[in-house]
């Protein structure tokens, strides 16, 4: 069982090229998540889906898109790379939606660190 | 928009001293999970809390949920060098989940 497999692990950009960020989970979760982390700064959310065809914006949507064509996969995709998003990005994947009472544990990919030059 | 501090972000301790970590939340919370960093890695799920006053605990590790569901803490007991990381608490208010900034915790052995 892979649980949330991200690709690439490292990449260096330069400012205004564009790229995607891979993200792939074999649970069955319904829910996926981008997230940045910058120092001093925690996990803030960029986008989320509720499910395959569903997508919505984060905290700091600008700069990034993403879609979910299907329930395994969430790409992230940077239009125009700024050193700006220098960041570690983590995706996470979770059987509950945001919701009441308790919830099921947000899953992890093992990040990828983007340097933009 | 929703916030959810936490405090203190850093915090340098001797090993075997005891460590805290809080979480606020500015709106009533359905529930508050926590998750652990180690340094270079990804966060790993600890504890979830939904209910009101709740206090569950892991070994050495205390989690604690506040009476109006605003705010939580996790509390360790005598530190070793493998409690190393950060902390992070997950605040779900219903609607969405909202990551605190996290609190990174030093072991000086």
């Amino acid at each position: 069982n892979a649980g949330v497999t991200q690709t690439p692990k490292f990449q260096v950009l330069k400012t205004g090229q564009s790229m995607t960020l891979q993200c792939a989970q074999d649970m069955n979760h319904e829910y996926m998540s981008w997230y940045r982390q910058d120092p001093g700064m925690g996990l803030r959310l960029i986008h989320y889906s509720v499910g395959a065809g569903i997508t919505d914006q984060g905290e700091v949507p600008n700069g990034y898109n993403v879609s979910r064509s299907t329930t395994e996969d969430f790409p992230l995709r940077l239009l125009s790379a700024a050193p700006s998003q220098t960041s570690v990005y983590f995706c996470a994947s979770s059987f509950s939606l945001p919701g009441q009472g308790a919830q099921q544990p947000q899953h992890f990919g093992d990040g990828t660190r983007l340097s933009i030059l | 928009g929703q916030q959810v501090m936490q405090i203190p972000q850093y915090q340098h301790v001797q090993e075997g001293e005891d460590f805290t970590t809080y979480c606020n939340s500015s709106t009533t919370l359905s529930n508050i999970q926590w998750y652990k960093q180690r340094p270079g890695g990804h966060p790993v799920f600890l504890i979830q809390l939904v209910k009101s006053g709740e206090v569950k605990k892991q070994k050495r590790l205390t989690f604690q949920f506040g009476e109006a569901k605003k705010n939580s803490s996790l509390h360790i007991t005598a530190t070793q060098t493998t409690d190393v990381g950060t902390y992070f608490c997950l605040a779900n208010t219903g609607n969405q989940f909202y990551f605190g900034t996290g609190t990174s915790l030093t072991v000086i052995p």
